[in-house]
Order: C-alpha cells, then sequence, then structure tokens
C-alpha cells in the first residue's frame, strides 16, 4: 500500500517562497501523475497542478505564475514551490497520486502552511 | 474558470437516500465522462469515492452510486449511514488548458 507523507515549514512569510515534500513509500513514483492540492482553513478543494514522472506538468491557469512542481526519482519525492505567497495562500497542502490525470486515487494526510509575517 | 456548483448542505435520516448535484457547463462536466467525488471528514484526506462519473474504486461500498445528465453530476447516498457524514466535493477534468476544476462541497448530515 503507498503512503503519502507531506511536510512543510508551518509557517512562512508574506512574499516569500512556500516549499513542500511529499515522500512516497511503499510504491514507486514512476507511471503516475503527482498533484499538489490544497484546501485553505474551512474552505473547499483546489488543484494547484501536476506532474507525470517523466516531468511533464499541468498547473492551474490561476496559479501558474507562481509554481514549479519537481520530481526527484532518487529520492522518490515530489515538491512543491509557490513563489511570493500572501495571507491567501494559508492552507492545507496535500499531494495525491493519480493513475491518470483526470482523478486522484490516494492522498497524503495534508501538511498546514501558514503565511504570515 | 468558476468552480464547480454545489448544493452547501444536504440531509437526510439513516436509511433514506440523499442526492448531492454539481453543475458545471459543457466545457467540463458537460464535455467530459471524468466526474469525480470526494468523501471528507474533519480533520481527514479527502477519499474517493466514485470516478469516471459512476465507477466505484474497490472497498467503496454499493450504497455510493454517480450519474451524469448534461452538464450536471449526481452522486447519491442510498440506505444511509452515522458514518458517511462529512463533506463531499465533486471534481471534473476541464480541459488541457483548466485541467482540473473541483465544487465548493456540500455538507452532509446524517439526522
Amino acid at each position: 500500500q503507498v503512503q503519502l507523507q507531506e511536510s512543510g515549514p508551518g509557517l512562512v512569510k508574506p512574499s516569500e517562497t512556500l516549499s513542500v515534500t511529499c515522500v512516497v513509500s511503499g510504491g514507486y513514483i514512476g507511471s503516475f501523475y503527482w498533484s499538489w492540492i490544497r484546501q485553505p482553513p474551512g474552505k473547499g478543494l483546489e488543484w494547484i497542478g501536476h506532474i507525470y514522472y517523466s516531468g511533464n506538468t499541468n498547473y492551474n491557469p490561476s496559479l501558474k505564475s507562481r509554481v514549479t512542481i519537481s520530481a526527484d526519482t532518487s529520492r522518490n519525492q515530489i515538491s512543491l514551490q509557490l513563489r511570493s505567497v500572501t495571507a491567501a495562500d494559508t492552507a492545507v497542502y496535500y499531494c495525491a497520486r493519480s493513475s491518470v490525470d483526470t482523478t486522484f486515487d490516494d492522498w497524503g494526510q495534508g501538511t498546514l502552511v501558514i503565511v504570515s509575517s | 474558470q468558476s468552480a464547480l456548483t454545489q448544493p452547501r448542505s444536504v440531509a437526510g435520516s439513516p436509511g433514506q437516500s440523499v442526492t448531492i448535484s454539481c453543475t458545471g457547463t459543457s466545457i467540463d462536466v458537460g464535455g467530459y465522462s471524468y466526474v469525480s467525488w470526494y468523501q471528507q471528514h474533519p480533520g481527514k484526506a479527502p477519499k474517493r469515492m466514485i470516478y469516471d462519473v459512476s465507477k466505484r474504486p474497490s472497498g467503496v461500498p454499493d450504497r455510493f452510486s454517480g450519474s451524469k445528465s448534461g452538464n450536471t453530476a449526481s452522486l447519491t447516498i442510498s440506505g444511509l449511514r452515522a458514518e458517511d457524514e462529512g463533506d463531499y466535493y465533486c471534481c471534473s477534468y476541464a480541459g488541457s488548458y483548466s485541467h482540473i476544476l473541483f465544487g465548493g462541497g456540500t455538507k452532509l448530515t446524517v439526522l
């Protein structure tokens, strides 16, 4: 059974870069899509983007200018960078695995990142 | 692109059936057979209940079913149980530009 474990800084200052990582265990990141999805406290889900193990990426148009998703096959982990953050980027950040790019098969437990000075 | 439209809340008694709607447009829900539904309990990660409009992943009870008509998808839960209470989100593929859209979520209360 694959397990996805997100980790992040917990607190990021406005205008800085948010970086979170998803470590995958019990399976190899190859042949899957890996997405980042976020959920502001008390609000709904928002897809941020995904990476295919080959390196191809797709991003939410509303975040595209600030987002980079990368994959490290040697460490079996996926990373998210979100630049120039504001309080509106405060959220639980989830990573999710998909065999196709139209649904999300498995989810991590998420990591809360608060943007505040 | 706007999120998909879901009712904010629905409620039902144990044993009853409830249906949650998810309305989009012809370029997302109506344009593809790629609607999925996720259940989320407080403080937990979402769990996929339905994918490709009406398919159930292994382990999901057959009390959960999905359908679609035009630009509106629906999740029906029959034989409601207390553990079904939670938030439900629909999700649709929206083409190569927007790619994935979520609904705003529906809170299901089991009375």
